[in-house]
Order: structure tokens, then sequence, then C-alpha cells
């Protein structure tokens, strides 16, 4: 059966400060591969998107990056923090094959810039 | 665009009745509708995806349906229990396109 985890869990972080959060997928190969942002209170934003290794997709324009260095990999990075970059990161792969695009979800990671 | 709304926003009900959770999207073009669950600081659980070519679909107490041509599903939930308190939140891909619209979310508490 396939797996998605994410870590850390939590992490407190100080302004300027770089980021680098990790996803990885199990048992499943060549999904589709997503970074959300839950921010207090509010909906799920998409960040990143990858279809395969080394083809990202950005939706929001900010200080935050994503790369894709294996299959089942997925990391967001951030060289300085900022206040704003508050909020419940989750990761999420889905199929290319029927049922098409059904997500599943990881546990998140929670990240306070302080 | 696709947009997704659910209504309302939060919900309370005494345990044991049925409730149904509203999920409305503006685009019919979509592969399948998807419901998911999320406990305060947890990630999403799936519960349901509805292909667009069904009109139903069920598992355990929940039972999910799709009416591509008004733009609405429902989730119907049976005999709530208080464990049923999360937000839940409904996403659609459209055709062509790799990800989701997902709803805000209706925001769930069963009364013990």
């Amino acid at each position: 059966s396939q797996t998605i985890h994410q870590w850390p869990a939590t992490l407190v972080q100080p302004v300027g400060s770089p980021l680098s959060l990790e996803c990885t997928v199990e048992g499943t190969s060549n999904p589709n591969l997503y970074w959300y942002r839950q921010a207090a209170g509010r909906g799920l934003q998409l960040l990143f998107y990858s279809v395969g290794i080394g083809q990202i997709s950005s939706e929001v324009p900010q200080n935050l990056s994503a790369s894709r260095p294996q299959d089942r990999q997925f990391i967001l990075s951030s060289k300085k923090l900022l206040l704003s970059d508050s909020g419940f990161y989750l990761c999420a792969w889905s199929t290319h094959t029927r049922p098409m695009y059904e997500q599943y979800f990881g546990p998140g990671t929670r990240l306070t810039v302080t | 665009k696709q947009e997704v709304t659910q209504i309302p926003a939060a919900l309370s009900v005494p345990e044991g009745e049925n409730l149904v959770l509203n999920c409305s999207f503006t685009d019919s073009a979509i592969y399948n509708l998807q419901w998911f669950r999320q406990d305060p600081g947890k990630g999403l659980t799936s519960l349901l995806l509805i292909q667009s070519s069904q009109r139903e679909q069920t598992s355990g107490r929940l039972n999910a349906s799709l009416d591509k041509s008004s733009g609405r599903s429902t989730l119907y939930i049976a005999a709530s229990q208080p464990g049923d308190s999360a937000t839940y939140l409904c996403a659609a891909p459209n055709f062509g396109n790799e990800k989701l619209t997902f709803g805000t979310g209706t925001r769930l508490t069963i009364i013990p």
C-alpha cells in the first residue's frame, strides 16, 4: 500500500532563516506531487505541483521554492523565511491513472516563524 | 476558472441525527469529486471519490452524491457520532488539469 511521509512534524524558525521541508511517497511510482499551505482559519492554498522529476509548477509567487530530486521525493525550501510563511504545510500525491487525480495527503508540518 | 463553495461554514447537530453537507462547483467538466475530512492539526483524510459517470458512492455511514448538471454534490452522514466532528472539504480536478480546486470546508460539531 502507499504511504506518504512528511518531516519535521513541527518547526519553529526565526525570520530570515532558511527552510527545508521534505515529503516522500512509498508504494507508487511516478506520482503527481503537491505542496499546499493552510494558514490559520483559512482554506488550502496550492503552492507547487510536480508531474515528474525536475518538473515544478508554481502557483503563487513568493519566497518559497520546490524541488523534486527523485521520483518520490518533494522538497519545499526557502532561503529567508518571512512571518507570513507561518502555517500548516501539507504534501499530497495523486495518480495518473483512474481514478484520475485522487489525492492522498501527508500528516503535515506545522511551521511557526518568530 | 473552477470555484468550489461549501455552505454552511459551520454546523452543529445533536448526536444520532442524520445530516447533509453541501458542495457546489461552477464548472461541470470534472473527472471526479472527492470528499475529505480534516481533524484539527492533522492532514486530510480521503473519505469518498465519485467518478464523473457516477451518481452516488457509499462507505459505511457516509453517502456522497454528484449532480454535474446542477453543479452540486452532497455528503450524507447517517446516525452522527461525536467522532464525526471535523472539518469536511470537497474538491474537484477539471479535465486536463492535475490540480484540485478545494472548497473552504464545513466545520461539523456533533453534540453528545
